[in-house]
């Protein structure tokens, strides 16, 4: 089993540009969450998910958009890139609620200039 | 909502010696409460974790004890070896719930 993949590994953009961060767990996890880690400033949520075709919003949601048309992909979109989104991305996946282990992708470091 | 404090932000301590991060959390309902080891470059990994029916838990060299009257959770590492080096959260969450509240993370530094 992979676990959780998370493509690409790394990315730089330009602000406005927009890209797609792709997660895929092979687990047949319900859930499935979006975080970004900043320095000093630990996980923080921007969207997750309890199911196929379901999304919420988490702590941090604003640029973001996300997508869960398979139960095993969940994307993180970025419209129009600020700086202020450079971060490291990582995507988690557990088989229920918060009462169980998150299992987290390698993460997606990205740079916005 | 539920908030999770960590401390401290950094901790060096001599291989060999014992390490212990301290986590308070905000929400009385909150029953489930897991650690979490970050190496470099790489995403978080459970270690331990603790539900509000037990005091303790231990697993080799770690160790989780949870104080539900003063809404607090200690990590304890023992015996500390330099793989132990890492950052490591703590994490709070309950049933019904269905996010994780993630404190700010400790850089445990374990010098040779």
């Amino acid at each position: 089993n992979a676990g959780v993949t998370q493509t690409p590994k790394f990315r730089v953009l330009k602000t406005g540009q927009s890209m797609t961060l792709l997660c895929a767990q092979d687990m047949n996890h319900e859930y499935m969450y979006w975080y970004r880690q900043d320095p000093g400033m630990g996980l923080r949520l921007i969207h997750y998910s309890v199911g196929e075709g379901t999304t919420a919003k988490g702590e941090v949601p604003d640029g973001y958009n996300v997508s869960r048309l398979k139960k095993q992909n969940f994307l993180l979109g970025l419209e129009s890139a600020a700086p202020s989104q450079t971060s490291v991305y990582f995507c988690a996946s557990s088989y229920n609620s918060g009462l169980y282990e998150q299992y987290f992708g390698p993460g997606t470091r990205l740079t916005v200039t | 909502g539920e908030n999770v404090e960590q401390h401290p932000s950094t901790l060096s301590v001599q291989e060999g010696d014992s390490a212990v991060i301290k986590c308070t959390y905000s929400d009385s309902a909150s029953n489930y409460f897991p650690w979490y080891k970050q190496e470099l470059g790489k995403g978080p990994q459970l270690i331990i974790d603790i539900r509000s029916n037990v005091g303790e838990k231990k697993d080799q060299r770690i160790a989780v004890t949870l104080n539900k009257t003063a809404k607090h959770f200690s990590l304890h590492i023992t015996e500390t070896q330099p793989e132990d080096s890492a950052v490591y959260f703590c994490a709070a969450s309950m049933a019904g719930y269905q996010k994780v509240t993630f404190g700010i993370g400790t850089k445990l530094q374990v010098i040779p």
